[in-house]
């Protein structure tokens, strides 16, 4: 099965800085990469996503790169807020049929005013 | 739509007892899932289900694990009988194989989740 790997699992920055959280998975045939960010008490969130037919996406401030050949996908948060302080999650899965997500362990985010 | 709804929030009870969690899916989404999060194992899928029907429960940890879906919009469960170990956070979840607008995405819309605390 799929096995994804996230780092690392904590983060501290100054607000203003960028911020990156790398993840790799095991399955060549995963397609599908979402990020969730999860707030304190509160369920994930999807926040991003990306599909292996492109290799780049930007929301604002968040981006997300997608490297297939290395089997690697990274989330980028740039002008980092005190209120991007969280967990983030990476997830795989392949969008043929149904698969299910397969999440990395997480990272917390700590931005410092 | 209100989003995934989990109930109780959170559940204290003693080691041996029978704790049922439950949680009404989105409207309309054809999957659900329960995970659990701890700090040491990350977010684990249990089990998920397709149209009201387990699909795979192989991350069902125990026989003491049990979950069902009676219909499309409720779901429950249940640990029987509970120990300290099970003391976690337990995520509801639910999607829509093919959405409108994005066919093929799985993304997945979670509930607040039930903090359970086995004493």
């Amino acid at each position: 099965g799929e096995n994804v790997e996230q780092h690392p699992s904590t983060l501290s920055v100054q607000e203003g800085d960028s911020a990156v959280i790398k993840c790799t998975y095991s399955d060549s045939a995963s397609n599908y990469f979402p990020w969730y960010k999860q707030e304190l008490g509160k369920g994930p969130q999807l926040i991003i996503d990306i599909r292996s037919n492109v290799g780049e996406k930007k929301d604002q401030r968040i981006a997300v790169t997608l490297n297939k050949t290395a089997k690697h996908f990274s989330l980028h948060i740039t002008e980092t807020q005190p209120e991007d302080s969280a967990v983030y999650f990476c997830a795989a899965s392949m969008n043929s049929g149904y698969s299910t997500l397969t999440f990395g362990k997480g990272t917390m985010l700590l931005v410092s005013p | 739509d209100a989003g995934v709804i989990q109930s109780p929030r959170h559940e204290v009870t003693e080691m041996g007892q029978e704790v049922t969690l439950r949680c009404k899916p989105i409207s309309g989404h054809d999957y659900l899932f329960w995970y659990r999060q701890t700090m040491m194992r990350g977010l684990e899928l249990l089990i998920y289900f397709n149209n009201n029907v387990p699909i795979d429960d192989s991350g069902m940890p125990e026989d003491r694990f049990s979950a069902k879906m009676p219909n499309a919009s409720f779901s429950t469960l249940k640990i029987q009988p509970s120990e300290p170990r099970d003391s976690a956070v337990y995520f509801c979840a639910s999607s829509l194989k093919n959405p409108p607008r994005r066919l093929g995405d799985t993304e997945a819309f979670f509930g607040q989740g039930t903090r359970l605390t086995v004493v």
